[in-house]
Protein backbone atom coordinates (compact mmCIF):
# COMPACT_ATOMS: atom_id res chain seq x y z
CA UNK A 1 0.00 0.00 0.00
CA UNK A 2 0.56 3.80 0.40
CA UNK A 3 2.25 4.12 -3.55
CA UNK A 4 2.67 7.14 -5.09
CA UNK A 5 2.85 7.59 -8.92
CA UNK A 6 4.25 10.77 -11.45
CA UNK A 7 3.69 11.00 -14.70
CA UNK A 8 6.19 11.85 -16.31
CA UNK A 9 9.19 10.17 -15.92
CA UNK A 10 11.26 12.02 -17.65
CA UNK A 11 10.60 15.27 -20.05
CA UNK A 12 12.60 17.62 -22.41
CA UNK A 13 10.76 20.59 -23.46
CA UNK A 14 12.53 23.81 -25.40
CA UNK A 15 12.55 27.29 -23.39
CA UNK A 16 9.67 29.36 -23.31
CA UNK A 17 6.95 26.25 -22.81
CA UNK A 18 5.42 24.83 -20.18
CA UNK A 19 5.27 21.47 -18.58
CA UNK A 20 2.43 19.81 -16.32
CA UNK A 21 4.09 17.09 -13.73
CA UNK A 22 1.47 14.53 -12.40
CA UNK A 23 1.63 13.30 -8.83
CA UNK A 24 -1.35 10.35 -8.20
CA UNK A 25 -1.61 8.62 -4.43
CA UNK A 26 -2.71 5.18 -6.05
CA UNK A 27 -4.33 3.25 -2.93
CA UNK A 28 -4.84 5.67 -0.45
CA UNK A 29 -6.14 9.43 -0.33
CA UNK A 30 -3.71 12.14 0.53
CA UNK A 31 -4.72 15.49 1.72
CA UNK A 32 -1.45 16.83 1.98
CA UNK A 33 0.88 16.36 -0.48
CA UNK A 34 4.49 17.84 -1.08
CA UNK A 35 6.98 18.95 -4.05
CA UNK A 36 10.22 18.76 -3.46
CA UNK A 37 13.41 19.31 -6.36
CA UNK A 38 16.57 17.95 -6.21
CA UNK A 39 19.81 18.71 -7.92
CA UNK A 40 22.10 16.02 -8.87
CA UNK A 41 24.04 14.87 -5.82
CA UNK A 42 22.42 17.27 -3.89
CA UNK A 43 19.17 17.11 -0.83
CA UNK A 44 15.77 17.16 -1.50
CA UNK A 45 14.98 20.92 -1.34
CA UNK A 46 11.03 21.36 -0.56
CA UNK A 47 9.04 23.95 -3.11
CA UNK A 48 5.49 24.05 -1.96
CA UNK A 49 2.79 21.78 0.16
CA UNK A 50 -0.12 21.20 -1.93
CA UNK A 51 -3.45 21.30 0.10
CA UNK A 52 -6.48 19.52 -1.50
CA UNK A 53 -8.53 22.49 -2.51
CA UNK A 54 -7.22 25.01 -1.59
CA UNK A 55 -4.16 27.32 -2.29
CA UNK A 56 -0.33 25.97 -2.19
CA UNK A 57 1.86 26.89 0.59
CA UNK A 58 5.04 27.85 -1.12
CA UNK A 59 8.88 27.99 0.76
CA UNK A 60 10.42 31.15 1.00
CA UNK A 61 12.30 31.83 -2.79
CA UNK A 62 10.31 29.23 -4.78
CA UNK A 63 8.25 31.40 -7.34
CA UNK A 64 4.23 30.65 -7.21
CA UNK A 65 3.57 32.23 -11.18
CA UNK A 66 6.28 29.88 -12.19
CA UNK A 67 5.38 26.89 -10.45
CA UNK A 68 1.98 26.59 -10.43
CA UNK A 69 0.03 23.91 -7.96
CA UNK A 70 -3.18 22.48 -8.52
CA UNK A 71 -4.42 19.72 -5.93
CA UNK A 72 -7.88 19.22 -7.64
CA UNK A 73 -8.83 15.97 -5.68
CA UNK A 74 -7.75 13.88 -2.65
CA UNK A 75 -5.56 11.89 -4.90
CA UNK A 76 -4.36 14.28 -7.73
CA UNK A 77 -1.96 17.16 -7.66
CA UNK A 78 -0.10 18.81 -10.92
CA UNK A 79 2.99 20.74 -10.68
CA UNK A 80 3.38 23.20 -13.52
CA UNK A 81 6.62 24.75 -14.59
CA UNK A 82 5.93 27.96 -16.75
CA UNK A 83 8.01 29.63 -19.39
CA UNK A 84 10.69 27.10 -18.29
CA UNK A 85 14.25 27.83 -18.33
CA UNK A 86 17.52 26.02 -18.56
CA UNK A 87 17.78 26.34 -14.91
CA UNK A 88 14.65 24.89 -14.05
CA UNK A 89 16.10 21.58 -15.27
CA UNK A 90 16.08 18.86 -12.60
CA UNK A 91 14.92 16.25 -10.55
CA UNK A 92 11.15 16.95 -9.25
CA UNK A 93 9.93 14.63 -6.93
CA UNK A 94 6.25 14.62 -4.70
CA UNK A 95 5.30 12.83 -1.68
CA UNK A 96 2.23 12.38 0.37
CA UNK A 97 1.80 11.81 4.09
CA UNK A 98 0.92 8.18 4.78
CA UNK A 99 -2.55 7.36 6.48
CA UNK A 100 -0.90 5.59 9.74
CA UNK A 101 1.28 7.88 10.38
CA UNK A 102 1.64 11.46 9.97
CA UNK A 103 5.74 11.45 10.13
CA UNK A 104 6.24 9.05 7.15
CA UNK A 105 6.25 10.26 4.17
CA UNK A 106 5.63 8.14 0.06
CA UNK A 107 7.92 9.57 -2.36
CA UNK A 108 7.07 9.16 -6.06
CA UNK A 109 9.56 7.78 -8.77
CA UNK A 110 10.35 11.64 -9.86
CA UNK A 111 10.14 13.40 -12.80
CA UNK A 112 13.48 14.24 -14.81
CA UNK A 113 12.90 17.66 -16.76
CA UNK A 114 15.48 18.90 -19.16
CA UNK A 115 14.81 22.16 -20.83
CA UNK A 116 16.60 22.99 -24.09
CA UNK B 1 15.52 28.53 10.53
CA UNK B 2 16.51 24.60 10.87
CA UNK B 3 19.97 23.13 9.33
CA UNK B 4 21.02 19.62 9.17
CA UNK B 5 24.76 18.43 8.96
CA UNK B 6 25.69 15.07 7.85
CA UNK B 7 29.30 13.45 6.49
CA UNK B 8 28.96 13.78 2.57
CA UNK B 9 30.66 10.33 2.00
CA UNK B 10 31.24 7.20 4.08
CA UNK B 11 32.71 3.78 2.42
CA UNK B 12 32.40 0.54 4.42
CA UNK B 13 32.76 -2.92 3.58
CA UNK B 14 30.56 -5.53 3.16
CA UNK B 15 29.41 -7.61 6.16
CA UNK B 16 30.49 -4.82 8.52
CA UNK B 17 28.70 -1.87 10.70
CA UNK B 18 28.47 2.09 9.75
CA UNK B 19 26.90 4.49 11.79
CA UNK B 20 26.02 7.89 9.96
CA UNK B 21 26.06 10.48 12.55
CA UNK B 22 23.65 13.65 12.19
CA UNK B 23 23.40 16.83 14.49
CA UNK B 24 21.10 19.49 13.87
CA UNK B 25 19.30 23.07 14.72
CA UNK B 26 16.03 23.63 15.16
CA UNK B 27 13.43 25.57 17.19
CA UNK B 28 11.50 22.55 16.87
CA UNK B 29 10.47 19.60 15.80
CA UNK B 30 7.84 16.23 16.41
CA UNK B 31 11.40 13.97 15.17
CA UNK B 32 14.28 12.39 13.31
CA UNK B 33 13.73 10.47 10.42
CA UNK B 34 15.87 8.78 8.19
CA UNK B 35 15.11 8.64 4.53
CA UNK B 36 17.48 6.29 2.07
CA UNK B 37 17.73 6.90 -1.83
CA UNK B 38 19.44 5.20 -4.12
CA UNK B 39 20.63 6.52 -7.60
CA UNK B 40 17.70 7.63 -9.91
CA UNK B 41 15.06 6.95 -7.44
CA UNK B 42 12.64 8.07 -4.76
CA UNK B 43 13.29 8.55 -1.04
CA UNK B 44 12.35 5.47 1.32
CA UNK B 45 11.33 5.98 4.46
CA UNK B 46 13.81 3.78 6.71
CA UNK B 47 12.61 5.02 10.38
CA UNK B 48 11.67 7.64 13.07
CA UNK B 49 12.76 8.75 16.59
CA UNK B 50 9.81 10.76 18.05
CA UNK B 51 11.99 10.03 21.49
CA UNK B 52 15.14 10.56 22.87
CA UNK B 53 16.90 6.26 22.44
CA UNK B 54 17.82 3.94 20.06
CA UNK B 55 14.79 2.69 18.09
CA UNK B 56 15.57 -0.76 15.78
CA UNK B 57 14.10 -1.96 12.41
CA UNK B 58 16.20 -5.18 11.35
CA UNK B 59 19.70 -4.44 10.29
CA UNK B 60 18.81 -0.77 10.77
CA UNK B 61 18.85 1.55 14.09
CA UNK B 62 18.12 4.97 14.57
CA UNK B 63 19.34 6.64 18.04
CA UNK B 64 17.98 10.45 19.04
CA UNK B 65 19.52 12.63 21.49
CA UNK B 66 17.60 15.89 21.95
CA UNK B 67 19.69 17.53 24.92
CA UNK B 68 22.87 16.67 22.25
CA UNK B 69 20.70 17.79 19.11
CA UNK B 70 22.53 14.54 17.74
CA UNK B 71 20.96 11.38 15.54
CA UNK B 72 22.56 8.78 13.75
CA UNK B 73 21.77 6.14 11.74
CA UNK B 74 23.56 2.45 12.19
CA UNK B 75 23.48 -0.38 9.33
CA UNK B 76 24.53 -3.59 10.58
CA UNK B 77 25.18 -6.62 7.98
CA UNK B 78 26.28 -4.20 5.57
CA UNK B 79 25.47 -5.78 1.77
CA UNK B 80 26.22 -4.36 -1.58
CA UNK B 81 22.42 -3.01 -1.99
CA UNK B 82 22.85 -0.10 1.01
CA UNK B 83 25.17 1.30 -1.47
CA UNK B 84 22.89 4.87 -1.56
CA UNK B 85 22.35 8.13 -0.10
CA UNK B 86 20.67 8.13 3.27
CA UNK B 87 18.99 11.64 4.37
CA UNK B 88 18.31 12.35 8.01
CA UNK B 89 15.18 14.77 8.46
CA UNK B 90 13.79 17.00 10.64
CA UNK B 91 10.24 15.68 11.08
CA UNK B 92 7.72 18.38 11.37
CA UNK B 93 3.74 17.96 12.56
CA UNK B 94 2.59 17.17 8.34
CA UNK B 95 6.64 18.49 6.72
CA UNK B 96 9.90 17.18 6.24
CA UNK B 97 13.85 19.29 6.19
CA UNK B 98 16.22 17.08 4.33
CA UNK B 99 20.01 17.17 5.61
CA UNK B 100 22.16 17.32 3.03
CA UNK B 101 22.37 13.57 2.79
CA UNK B 102 25.58 10.76 3.13
CA UNK B 103 26.63 8.43 0.27
CA UNK B 104 27.15 5.44 1.08
CA UNK B 105 29.53 2.99 -0.47
CA UNK B 106 29.54 -0.44 0.36
CA UNK B 107 32.69 -2.31 -1.07
CA UNK B 108 33.36 -6.02 -1.07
Amino acid sequence: GAVVSQHPSWVICKSGTSVKIECRSLDFQATTMFWYRQFPKQSLMLMATSNEGSKATYEQGVEKDKFLINHASLTLSTLTVTSAHPEDSSFYICSASGTQSSYEQYFGPGTRLTVT
Amino acid sequence: GQSLEQPSEVTAVEGAIVQINCTYQTSGFYGLSWYQQHDGGAPTFLSYNALDGLEETGRFSSFLSRSDSYGYLLLQELQMKDSASYFCVLTGANNLFFGTGTRLTVIP
